[in-house]
């Protein structure tokens, strides 16, 4: 299976201040077809997990402009440029491109 | 707007069969390029992607749960089911149904709410 590991695996943050989330794959995510299947999801405490992001950069229908992400080979990395403080929660990366598909383990993002 | 319900017994045996279904509303089971997935989340641990089936595909399993599980659907009653056999307490956690795909973006990402199910004598 592909190991999708996250840093730091928790993060306080001054609200209005930037996040950073980061996410390594044990190998490529690049797929047959050229496009690069890495998913970024939001959990909130009680809820079940959203979307935010699809194939590495592109955001999904609703999810605000602070939110962006970007990759450096087989690193990959969620942005906040202002945290909010609806962004409490569990950060998760996924890869989409090798079945199983797999989760990172995980980044609680709280406020300080 | 496509909308999933998970159902079930919230408590089951050990050595028995966990049984769930995911309700679908607001679309069709039949139609689409996309998968119907079970996703599972221990209690405060991460996610864990059980398995996925569409229509015009054979079903993929998690090789660490293949043979213990199957997914199948009924067209009919607009449901896809889960079956996951000799469980322990190691198979306790949120149980999440989803439609999607690998994050194409052609396909909307949802979830159900997630039921609980937890192994126990």
């Amino acid at each position: 299976d592909v190991v999708m590991t996250q840093s730091p695996l928790s993060l306080s943050v001054t609200l209005g201040q930037p996040a950073s989330i980061s996410c390594g794959s044990s190998q490529s995510l690049v797929y047959r077809d050229g496009d690069t299947y890495l998913n970024w999801f939001h959990q909130r405490p009680g809820q079940s997990p959203r979307r935010l992001i699809y194939k590495v950069s592109i955001r999904d229908s609703g999810v605000p402009g602070r939110f962006s992400g970007s990759r450096s080979g087989t690193d990959f990395t969620l942005r906040i440029s202002r945290v909010e403080a609806e962004d409490v929660g569990v950060y998760y990366c996924m890869q989409g491109t090798h079945w199983p598909w797999t989760f990172g383990q995980g980044t609680k993002v709280e406020i300080k | 707007q496509v909308q999933l319900q998970e159902s079930g017994p919230g408590l089951v045996k050990p050595s028995q069969t966990l049984s769930l279904t995911c309700s679908v509303s607001g679309g069709s089971l039949s139609v689409g390029n996309f998968y119907w997935s079970w996703i599972r989340q221990p209690a405060g641990k991460g996610l864990e992607w059980i398995g996925r089936m569409s229509i015009s595909e054979a079903s993929d399993y998690n090789p660490s749960l293949k043979s213990r599980v199957s997914i199948s659907a009924d067209t009919s009653s607009h449901q896809f089911s889960l079956k996951l056999n000799s469980v322990t307490a190691a198979d306790t956690a949120v149980y999440y149904c989803a439609k999607g795909d690998s994050g194409s973006g052609e396909v909307e990402d949802i979830w159900g709410q997630g039921i609980l199910v937890t192994v126990s004598s």
